[in-house]
């Protein structure tokens, strides 16, 4: 299996700040990694794919970057509603695997 | 838009049979351009991807679970289904039915999820 290790766990920050979040391989898996948000209660959200795809209809405040082992998502300008669970998920092994989430509260 | 629909038993006795389906609306699963998965949720937010169907039937299934795990489609009734067999109370999960985009194995439509809970 191809690990996925995400960091911070949590972080705290305000609105209208840069936040960003790591997830990094135990493998190189090229550009295969997807980016998920999920609300309380809700199923996730796909945001970001292939690393540094946008997912239509996701806010241009959402970024992505990353090849190889590591990847970064970006928030650039941070909203209220951007108050959630971010996840990692790799696409490189048949067997999709997901990182252990970064909690953002605001 | 395509949503996606889980159902099933929300109780599951130890040892035996776990057994979920999910019906498709708003698209159909014979169009070939997508996979058709199962994802769980533990209690501690961890997300395990189960494995996929393709509406011709092949499938792939996460091989730590293979052993248990079958998958099977009915594209007449646009649905599919999950059967996860000898379960403990570490199967207890949110399970969700979900569509993956094959070129990018991104998940894009996610099913509202369903709670199964293994207990005596």
């Amino acid at each position: 299996d191809i690990q996925m290790t995400q960091s911070p766990s949590s972080l705290s920050a305000s609105v209208g700040d840069r936040v960003t979040i790591t997830c990094r391989a135990s493998q190189s898996i090229s550009n295969n990694l997807n980016w998920y948000q999920q609300k309380p209660g809700e199923a996730p959200k796909v945001l970001i794919y292939a690393a540094s795809s946008l997912q239509s209809g996701v806010p241009s405040r959402f970024s992505g970057s990353g090849s190889g082992t590591d990847f970064t998502l970006t928030i650039r300008s941070l909203q209220p509603e951007d108050s959630a669970v971010y996840y990692c998920q790799q696409s490189y092994s048949p067997s999709l695997t997901f990182g252990g989430g970064t909690k953002v509260e605001i | 838009q395509v949503q996606l629909q889980e159902s099933g038993p929300g109780l599951v006795k130890p040892s035996q049979t776990l057994s979920l389906t999910c019906t498709v609306s708003g698209g159909s699963i014979s169009s070939g351009a997508f996979y058709w998965s199962w994802i769980r949720q533990f209690p501690g937010k961890g997300l395990e991807w189960i494995g996929y169907i393709y509406y011709s039937g092949s499938t792939y299934y996460n091989p730590s679970l293979k052993s248990r795990v079958t998958m099977s489609v009915d594209t007449s009734q646009n649905h599919f289904s999950l059967k996860l067999t000898s379960v403990t109370a570490a199967d207890t999960a949110v399970y969700y039915c979900a569509r993956e985009v094959p070129s990018s194995r991104a998940v894009d439509v996610w099913g509202q999820g369903t709670t199964v809970n293994v207990s005596s």
